[in-house]
């Protein structure tokens, strides 16, 4: 059974440090992998990953994916409270018979001032 | 620029009514999907749309109807509402299959 295991759970920091957020994955025919941050409201994307070894930055977010070891993960560097979301990694895979997209449980970011 | 609009934003059901969440997007996306989400459980599909006059089962699909009524609008509906379909729905649309999803601001609904 595909699956996206996402770790920590949750994290709470002050502002300023750095983070790294955990993404792994089991899944057959996988295209890509995709970065979300979810305050609030809707899943806004981050990031869509297809080549291993690639940084893929955006101003203090950045990641990276390692197909070998099927793994991504979302740096943030310098954060802020603003910072303060859900990030969602989800795998995109070919063919899926319930669908493209899977997702894994969410990373739970707090940013303390 | 609107993207995913959902309504309503928030309902209150009880156990045996039944409603339907309403969907457009203005991306002139092909594909739209509808996803539930729960504390601890991620985003899970429902229902999906790969093009209009189409439309397949996700992951949790029991309970569920859905209609692409055209290129724009794909609708939820449940027909007899139970608590366990409390949650928070989300509809997403993308240009294709194997493109980005773009997500509504959801849907969060009680069923009491």
């Amino acid at each position: 059974e595909d699956k996206v295991v996402q770790s920590p759970l949750s994290l709470v920091v002050h502002e300023g440090d750095t983070v790294t957020l955990n993404c792994s994955y089991e899944v057959t025919n996988f295209r890509s992998l995709l970065w979300y941050k979810q305050e609030k409201k809707a899943p806004t994307f981050l990031f869509m990953l297809t080549s291993s070894g690639i940084e893929k930055k955006s101003g203090r977010l950045s990641s990276i994916l390692d197909k070998k070891e099927l793994f991504s993960i979302l740096n943030i560097t310098a954060t802020q409270t603003g910072d303060s979301a859900v990030y969602l990694c989800a795998v995109e895979r070919y063919g899926g018979s319930q669908g493209n997209l899977i997702f894994g449980k969410g990373t739970k970011l707090s940013v303390k001032p | 620029n609107a993207g995913v609009t959902q309504t309503p934003k928030f309902q209150v059901l009880k156990t045996g009514q039944s409603m339907t969440l309403q969907c457009a997007q203005d991306m002139n996306h092909n594909s739209m999907y509808w996803y539930r989400q729960d504390p601890g459980m991620g985003l899970r599909l429902i229902y999906y749309s790969a093009s209009e006059g189409t439309t397949d089962k996700g992951e949790v699909p029991n309970g569920y109807n859905v209609s692409r009524l055209n290129k724009r609008e794909f609708s939820l509906r449940l027909e007899s509402a139970a608590p366990s379909q409390t949650s928070v729905y989300f509809c997403a649309s993308s240009s294709t299959m194997l493109d980005i999803q773009y997500f509504g601001a959801g849907t969060r609904l009680s069923v009491l």
